[in-house]
């Protein structure tokens, strides 16, 4: 079965060092997406990308960055992480047809020390 | 500024009534609406939607309802089982980006 995956599933880190979170779909989906779950904000759009190649900023992106070389992976970056981005974050992928629903991952928990 | 709101952070309903949970948007140019639920350590998934052309999308026991002169749309879960006890979140869509809510958490007692 087609799916999307999200790794690690728990991560420490201290602040500056630099981070990737990896987002891998199976479902040839076009369409790529980071989001952060924090309370009181909901889920919060970091970066996506709508092909190989192509990367958008979305509402929350200072701080990260991702980068598209295949359809079925966008990793997510933190280049300095900071205590501020300690989060659960959440990739998810849609066809990029019409209005489409997005599939999203188990999430990746990350904890700035 | 918090284009999709959901102002209701929480949500208890006994089991077999009806659950009706709301949002609001400020954007007239969102042309399709979403609702997903979300339990603990998993992620989000898909749970009906409706297009801006209708009022009204029934999926089982769950219908969305919209209101677009008001801007304003709600989920509705009849009956509740406690099975349904989770986190929705609305989000509403234009161009295959969605703007997500905040999140209502919803406990359906026994």
């Amino acid at each position: 079965d087609a799916e999307i995956t999200q790794s690690p599933r728990h991560k420490i880190t201290e602040t500056g060092r630099q981070v990737t979170l990896a987002c891998h779909q199976t479902w040839n989906h076009n369409n790529m997406f980071w989001y952060r779950q924090d309370l009181g904000h909901g889920l919060r759009l970091i970066h996506y990308s709508y092909g190989v190649q192509d990367t958008n900023k979305g509402e929350v992106s200072d701080g990260y960055s991702v980068s598209r070389s295949n359809t079925e992976d966008l990793p997510l970056t933190l280049e300095s992480a900071a205590s501020s981005q300690t989060s659960v974050y959440f990739c998810a992928s849609s066809p990029g047809v019409g209005t489409d629903t997005q599939y999203f991952g188990p999430g990746t928990r990350l904890t700035v020390l | 500024d918090q284009q999709v709101k959901q102002n209701s952070p929480s949500l208890s309903v006994q089991e077999g009534r009806i659950s009706i949970l709301n949002c609001d948007y400020t954007n007239s140019m969102f042309d399709y609406f979403l609702w997903y639920k979300k339990y603990p350590a998993e992620g989000p998934t898909f749970l009906i939607s409706i297009s801006s052309i209708k009022d009204k999308n029934e999926d089982g026991r769950f219908t969305v309802f919209l209101n677009k002169s008001a801007k304003h749309l709600s989920l509705h879960i009849v009956p509740s089982q406690p099975g349904d006890s989770a986190v929705y979140f609305c989000a509403a869509g234009g161009y295959q980006k969605v703007t997500f809510g905040t999140g209502t958490k919803l406990q359906v007692i026994p």
